[in-house]
């Protein structure tokens, strides 16, 4: 059975251009969630998706959103990128919703902001 | 607002040795708690989950305990090896999660 799959893995923005990250959950699983890693704040919540309704969004300006198709396949977008949005972007899928269902993470986004 | 603590920022132990990594959180509403095993360049595993009303659950090596009244909860790794070599996140919450920082475990031979 194959993992969650993120794209890229690797990619390189100017300040000010916008971004758009892929996820692909597993199958069968329709909630998708996002999460932003920085060594300095740790592992931080953007926003789940189940059934292509947001359910819950973390604390990130409205610059951060994100979508889920009707194959529970996920997009997230950053626009106008700031160097400080430079961080592993993780998504991590779950047969329903986050509270109290296992999430399986994807490898995650590497994003430098430059 | 919500907090997950992790204690010791890092840690470094000899192979086979024991250890114990530390978790205090301050999170409404809290349904579980969950610790993960992170290794370099990869994705958060889950290890353990615990419920408010459960204080011990193992997996393998991994004993995870929580105290809901204090707010704590710690990781015990017994044996280790150096394949434990990894970041060790815990979070908290029910459906907005707050993740610790992560402890960072370095197995040495």
């Amino acid at each position: 059975k194959a993992g969650v799959t993120q794209t890229p893995r690797y990619l390189i923005k100017t300040r000010g251009q916008q971004v758009t990250l892929s996820c692909s959950p597993i199958s069968g699983h329709r909630s998708v969630s996002w999460y932003q890693q920085t060594p300095g704040q740790g592992l931080q919540f953007l926003f789940e998706y189940f059934s292509e309704t947001q359910r819950n969004k973390g604390n990130f300006p409205g610059r951060f959103s994100g979508r889920q198709f009707s194959n529970s396949r996920s997009e997230m977008n950053v626009s106008t990128l700031e160097l400080g949005d430079s961080a592993l972007y993780l998504c991590a899928s779950s047969l329903g919703p986050l509270s109290g269902n296992t999430i399986y993470f994807g490898e995650g986004s590497w994003l430098t902001v430059v | 607002k919500n907090q997950v603590e992790q204690s010791p920022q890092s840690l470094i132990i000899l192979e086979g040795k024991n250890c114990t990594l530390q978790c205090n959180y301050t999170v409404s509403p809290f349904s579980n708690l969950r610790w993960y095993k992170q290794d370099t360049g990869r994705g958060p595993v889950s290890l353990t989950i615990m419920t408010f009303s459960e204080n011990t659950k193992s997996n393998g090596r991994y004993t995870a305990t929580l105290d809901a009244d204090t707010k704590q909860s710690s990781l015990h790794i017994t044996a280790s090896q150096l394949s434990d070599s990894a970041s060790y996140i815990c979070r908290a919450g029910s459906y907005q999660l707050t993740f610790g920082k992560g402890t960072k475990l370095s197995v040495i031979p």
